[in-house]
This record gives structure tokens, C-alpha cells and sequence, in this order.
């Protein structure tokens, strides 16, 4: 079946730590994305690739990294400069091509606490 | 800058009801794209309609209907004869050239047998 995992499902982290959540596609889909969602609210944008080996800032990149070496793959780290990285990270992929905004479609999601 | 605004943070119907979830967007492109997902208590994102500014044609499927409207910038989701299944956050969410989308903050909502 064509899908998107994310794993863990669950991630606990020391403060401090470095942590990476993976993210994983097989429908061959060019773009992927990262979001984060806190309780009560909505995803806000992390980062996103359209291609490999290209990623750029979303609307909260600050203490996150990401790299796209290959197109079904696009990992997330959560650094130690993340100062409140508590939340449900969710990934998502989309065809990419042409210039209209497609669908984005969503894996099942790790849930990062930090203790 | 785009921005998508679901004003009902929380909602609760007893089954069968109908329920609409509102969704007002502001944008200053001409050519934009509004979806719906649905976020069961699993978590992951669930892709229900997705909509070209262009084609204001109301979509039915199913016990889910859309009315988009252009001069009240919305795009409104019913459910008919709510089931228990329902019970879900909805995202309205907003194409953000050239590849993103902006999420309103959801709704909530919650049917009861």
C-alpha cells in the first residue's frame, strides 16, 4: 500500500538532546513537509522540500534541521536549541508538480515530549 | 498574508443532527485553493475536499456537503445526520503560494450517542 510512515509513534526526549523523526514515502511524491501541532491549535509549517537535496524555512524553523538526500525520505531533527519542542509532529507529501497547489497528504504522526 | 479563521473552537450535537462548521479565509491571490480535513483521535490528517477558487459549485458526498462563497470569502462543511464516527477536529486550510498551505486553528467536534 502507497503511504507515509512516520516513526516512532511516540519519542521521549532528555532536555538537552538531539532527536530525529523520520518520515517516510512511497507514493513518489516530490514535495514533503514537516508541522508541528500544539494542543488547541493548528499545524504551523516547520519545513518543506519540492526536491531533493532543497528544503526551505517554514514558519517556525528556529531550533529544527532537516535534510532530503533521497525523495522518499525527509527526516527531522529536533535540536537542543528547540526551547519548547513538547508536540505532535506531523509529515506530509505531495505530488509537487506543476505550479498550483496540490493536495498534501499526512502520515500518522510522533508525539515528541520532552522530560 | 493568508490567513484562514474557524471562529468555533468547540462544538457538540447529538447524533443525527446536522452540523455545519464555518470557515472564512482572507487572500489576496486570484487563483487559490481551500481544503477540509478531518483529525480522528488516531492523529493523522485526513484529506476530505480539496477546491479552486474558480469552481464555486457546491460538492455533496455523501452526509458531507460544501458551500464555497466568493463575496463572503467561506467555505463551509456540513455534516447530515451526524454519526458518533464524526467526532473529529476539522482543519479548513488555504493555499499559500507556491506550494503551502495556512490551517485555520480547528474545530472540535464532538457527537454524542
Amino acid at each position: 500500500d502507497g503511504g507515509i510512515t512516520q516513526s516512532p509513534k511516540y519519542l521521549f526526549r532528555k532536555e538537552g538532546q538531539n532527536v530525529t523523526l523520520s518520515c517516510e514515502q512511497n507514493l513518489n511524491h516530490d514535495a514533503m513537509y514537516w508541522y508541528r501541532q500544539d494542543p488547541g491549535q493548528g499545524l504551523r509549517l516547520i519545513y518543506y522540500s519540492q526536491i531533493v537535496n532543497d528544503f526551505q524555512k517554514g514558519d517556525i524553523a528556529e531550533g529544527y534541521s532537516v535534510s532530503r538526500e533521497k525523495k522518499e525520505s525527509f527526516p527531522l531533527t529536533v535540536t537542543s536549541a528547540q526551547k519548547n519542542p513538547t508536540a505532535f509532529y506531523l509529515c506530509a507529501s505531495s505530488i509537487g508538480a506543476g505550479g498550483s497547489t496540490d493536495t498534501q497528504y499526512f502520515g500518522p504522526g510522533t508525539r515528541l515530549t520532552v522530560l | 498574508a493568508q490567513k484562514v479563521t474557524q471562529a468555533q473552537t468547540e462544538i457538540s450535537v447529538v447524533e443525527k443532527e446536522d452540523v455545519t462548521l464555518d470557515c472564512v479565509y482572507e487572500t489576496r491571490d486570484t487563483t487559490y485553493y481551500l481544503f477540509w480535513y478531518k483529525q480522528p483521535p488516531s492523529g493523522e490528517l485526513v484529506f476530505l475536499i480539496r477546491r479552486n477558487s474558480f469552481d464555486e459549485q457546491n460538492e455533496i458526498s455523501g452526509r458531507y456537503s460544501w458551500n464555497f462563497q466568493k463575496s463572503t470569502s467561506s467555505f463551509n462543511f456540513t455534516i447530515t445526520a451526524s454519526q458518533v464516527v464524526d467526532s473529529a477536529v476539522y482543519f479548513c486550510a488555504l493555499s499559500e503560494p507556491p506550494r503551502r498551505m495556512r490551517f485555520g486553528a480547528g474545530t472540535r467536534l464532538t457527537v454524542k450517542p
